[in-house]
């Protein structure tokens, strides 16, 4: 597609619940990106794809957060059994890099709002 | 560890007035800087990039120059627009610590009246 798109752009749940939150890269990135943006905070690395492997999980907050990318395209971000310290911004971005390269551009897609009740 | 610091907001300028936002950094090795901007209602977008000290980034009138010596990259325009009003966030990736990922700033939000 044109960009990075993400789905869905607002997600209201009970406190509890899981959630799957779906990222589509631009056409032929290889390498992708997830952040987490609290309210008045810039965004924090989740995590990293590089095709369908994932090659940097060091960010993701406990063993309630989960993603995977299997073909290596789109790639779903996965919160189990959600709190109401999870609600936040949640995005998305990728490069065509084929490895983490210093320097290279990231092009984001616009964010899926999550609110836990 | 690496870090960006950057003014906060909010800035209120009137339309034509000069900008500055600045931006500090700490990094291991030598870090790739980055401002990005997220207009109402739309997603985060490059504004410009600067990957070695001294280098001069720029775009849609936005400047910023990667100074290694004072670690910083502040983002300057010369006469701003009401379309300019949006929040901007300043960010680096590092050889150590982070590689390839980008560490943000807490952004600062522009508004610019008619």
């Amino acid at each position: 597609g044109a960009g990075v798109s993400q789905s869905p752009r607002y997600k209201v749940t009970k406190r509890g619940q899981d959630v799957a939150l779906r990222c589509d890269p631009i056409s032929g990135h290889v390498s992708l990106y997830w952040y987490r943006q609290a309210l008045g905070q810039g965004p924090e690395f989740l995590t990293y794809f590089n095709y369908e492997a994932q090659q940097d999980k060091s960010g993701l907050p406990n063993d309630r957060f989960s993603a995977e990318r299997p073909e290596g395209s789109i790639s779903t971000l996965t919160i189990q059994r959600t709190e109401q310290r999870d609600s936040a911004m949640y995005r998305c971005a990728s490069t065509k890099a084929n490895k983490r390269e210093i320097g290279e551009t990231q092009y984001f897609g616009p964010g899926t709002r999550l609110l836990v009740l | 560890g690496n870090s960006v610091t950057q003014m906060e907001g909010p800035v209120t300028l009137s339309e034509e007035a000069f900008l500055t936002i600045n931006c500090t950094y700490t990094a291991t090795g030598y870090p790739s800087l980055f401002w990005y901007v997220q207009y109402p209602g739309e997603g985060l977008q490059l504004l410009l990039k600067a990957t070695k000290a001294d280098d001069k980034g720029s775009n849609k009138g936005f400047e910023a120059t990667y100074r290694k010596e004072t670690t910083s990259f502040h983002l300057e325009k010369g006469s701003v627009q009401v379309s300019d009003s949006a929040v901007y966030f300043c960010a680096l990736n590092a050889v150590l610590g982070s590689q390839g990922n980008l560490i943000f700033g807490k952004g600062t939000k522009l508004s610019v009246k008619p």
